[in-house]
């Protein structure tokens, strides 16, 4: 059964203080890793797909990478509007196209 | 550019009420997901469509659950009898075909149900 664990599960950062988001998997064959960004009482706004150990996405002060167990989200100098809960969903590589979900972690910037 | 979008955004029901959700995904998808998500949690699969055939069904889907997209656009998720486990939100998410393919959700239906 995959599997996906999110750490920590809320993060508090001061405007400006980098840190990561930790995403563990446990997968039948990874075809993709995906982060989504999810504001309170709105859906998952799709951020990143990753698809090989290895590889990294930009998008602003936002940056994946991927290894073979695990994925990064590294926020740098992050601010306020980057507080949201950050999603961590794998696709396996078998059978249909579902996502299996992290629990995700919660992250709030104070100015 | 229209994304996904869900109908109603909330509703408040009573136990034992039959509920049905819509969902319009983005206009050249043809494939569609529903997903559950409760409080402190991340969306869990319950049923997939591509086209209008229904592929994949979560054991979290009970008899009480049945979702329909009949002419391979728009889904409706019909949830009978509701219970007070119902609660959570319900959201929908579409993508294309192919097999690096990204699903992007709509805004969700909230359920609550008294």
């Amino acid at each position: 059964e995959d599997q996906v664990t999110q750490s920590p599960e809320a993060l508090r950062l001061q405007e400006g203080e980098s840190s990561s988001l930790n995403c563990s998997y446990t997968v039948s064959g990874l075809r993709g890793l995906f982060w989504y960004r999810q504001d309170p009482g709105k859906g998952p706004e799709f951020l990143f797909t990753l698809y090989s150990a290895g590889e990294e996405k930009e998008k602003e002060r936002l940056k994946a990478t991927l290894t073979k167990k695990e994925s990064f989200l590294h926020i740098t100098a992050p601010k306020p509007e980057d507080s949201a809960t950050y999603l961590c969903a794998v696709q396996a590589g078998s059978g249909y196209s579902t996502l299996t979900f992290g629990k995700g972690t919660m992250l709030l910037v104070s100015p | 550019d229209t994304g996904v979008s869900q109908d109603p955004r909330h509703k408040i029901t009573k136990r034992g009420q039959n509920v049905t959700f819509r969902c319009d995904p983005i206009s050249e998808h043809n494939r569609l997901y529903w997903y559950r998500q409760t409080l402190g949690q991340g969306p869990e699969f319950l049923t997939y469509f591509q086209n209008e055939a229904q592929l994949e069904k979560s054991r979290l889907l009970s008899d009480r659950f049945s979702a329909e997209r009949p002419k391979g656009s728009f889904s409706t998720l019909e949830i009978q009898r509701t219970e007070q486990g119902d609660s959570a939100m319900y959201l929908c998410a579409s993508s294309s075909t192919g097999f690096k393919e990204t699903q992007y959700f709509g805004p969700g239906t909230r359920l609550l149900v008294l």
